[in-house]
């Protein structure tokens, strides 16, 4: 059974509008979880490690203050895609992995549309 | 962010032949390498890894080669099926305090029947 849930799986919203994803560890703690984002025909590209109870480290070129991620528990991050718009459309994927695990478990995704 | 955001190549098989899909990766640092198997509209599976210090890996089905001196990283299917049909990634692990994956430009398989 799936070790890491990402909850919703499919979210349309309004552009100007904000859409929360979040991601759970289900039967283990994460101190770290990641978050990337997909576009059709492309690889996944890291947006940025979430670390719980301290800020998130975002890549390159990610805008922290539209892409903000709170990870609140050892369970839980989540990540809140602020005034969305049709370009912020696409796949968002988290994961976490073990501690002491050099493999991370992928959540199901996130498929966002901005219309 | 990191990645290789490169449109997907693909690679078509029939039912029953062996596949291979390459990658490069790009940190020498890395000491660790998975291949991930991604269906349509779902999150990465775990197919199979490998630690720099080996330079093969025998699964079920599958093999993963790795040339550290080219970085450059296979995976080999035998038997290929139609379930086998997906988009499969490499990805290097970096240890910065704690394991960042990260992805590979993928490869789109087709299995025909």
């Amino acid at each position: 059974g799936a070790v890491v849930s990402q909850h919703p799986s499919r979210v349309i919203c309004k552009s100007g509008t904000s859409v929360k994803i979040e991601c759970r560890s289900l039967d283990f703690q994460a101190t770290t979880m990641f978050w990337y984002r997909q576009f059709p025909k492309q690889s996944l590209m890291l947006m940025a490690t979430s670390n719980e109870g301290s800020k998130a480290t975002y890549e390159q070129g990610v805008e922290k203050d539209k892409f903000l991620i709170n990870h609140a528990s050892l369970t839980l991050s989540t990540l809140t895609v602020t005034s969305a718009h049709p370009e912020d459309s696409s796949f968002y994927i988290c994961s976490a992995p073990r501690a002491g695990n050099t493999e991370a478990f992928f959540g199901q995704g996130t498929r966002l549309t901005v219309v | 962010g990191e990645s290789v955001g490169l449109h997907l190549p693909t690679l078509s098989v029939q039912e029953g032949d062996n596949s291979i899909i390459n990658c490069a990766y790009s940190n020498s640092a890395s000491d660790y390498f998975i291949w991930y198997k991604q269906e349509s509209g779902k999150g990465p599976q775990f197919i199979i890894d490998i630690r720099s210090n080996m330079d093969k890996r025998q699964g079920q089905r599958v093999t993963v080669l790795l040339n550290k001196t080219v970085k450059h990283l296979s995976l080999q299917i035998a038997a290929t099926q139609p379930g086998d049909s997906a988009v499969y990634f490499c990805a290097e692990i970096l240890n910065t305090g704690g394991f960042k994956t990260i992805f590979g430009a993928g490869t789109r398989l087709f299995v025909k029947a």
